[in-house]
């Protein structure tokens, strides 16, 4: 299994509050991203990292930010979550030159 | 445009059954073509890919051939087990931006 680890991997929060969710891999691969997943919906691209420093936005990014400072790490936040942002969150990881991606444990987040 | 269809769930067979969930694309050109797996309670796992038109990608008895022809990629499985109910996700590349674009995913219940 590829080294993904999330964190927190459960979390309930009030609308309105910052939340702060983080990606560590082992795998010192150069892309890193951060999906959502929703019933119907699949999974969709929030943001992505092609680099430390280096993020673009994906389809659905709005209300998110993110930060990557080391290659290891890859950080989600919501900088005042809402109830529609309540889902399950996954990061992914994959090496240049590869398509796959290997997925994280994910984070459920609910907010109240 | 760019999307992934699969048919809807959920798809509920008895075990040693034959398996089929349908797969479609839409998309320029011919990109690399995935399924993931995804078990209660964990993040998605790579099952099997497939990188050029007539590719055959297999793992764990599970098999799905690129046909561009037809933009498909089939998930096929001759004898389904208990252990198979999860979740399926039938993905492709995208270029912009290195991402995976997913269908909505079917669920699979397997019954002794």
């Amino acid at each position: 299994d590829a080294g993904i680890t999330q964190s927190p991997r459960h979390k309930v929060t009030e609308t309105g509050t910052p939340v702060t969710l983080r990606c560590h891999q082992t795998e010192n691969h150069r892309y890193m991203y951060w999906y959502r997943q929703d019933p119907g919906h699949g999974l969709r691209l929030i943001h992505y990292s092609y680099g430390v420093k280096d993020t673009d936005k994906g389809e659905v990014s709005d209300g998110y930010s993110v930060s990557r400072s080391k290659t290891e790490d890859f950080l989600l936040t919501l900088e005042s979550a809402t109830s529609s942002q309540t889902s399950v969150y996954f990061c992914a990881i994959s090496e240049s030159g590869r398509f796959e991606q290997y997925f994280g444990p994910g984070t459920r987040l609910t907010v109240t | 445009g760019n999307s992934v269809t699969q048919m809807e769930g959920p798809v509920t067979l008895s075990e040693e059954a034959f398996l089929t969930i349908n797969c479609t694309y839409t998309a320029t050109g011919y990109p690399s073509l995935f399924w993931y797996v995804q078990y209660p309670g964990e993040g998605l796992q790579l099952l099997l890919k497939a990188t050029k038109a007539d590719d055959k990608g297999s793992n764990k008895g599970f098999e799905a051939t690129y046909r561009k022809e037809t933009t498909s990629f089939h998930l096929e499985k001759g004898s389904v087990q208990v252990s198979d109910s999860a979740v399926y996700f039938c993905a492709r590349y995208y270029n912009q931006g290195g991402k995976l674009i997913f269908g909505q995913g079917t669920e699979l219940s397997v019954k002794p």
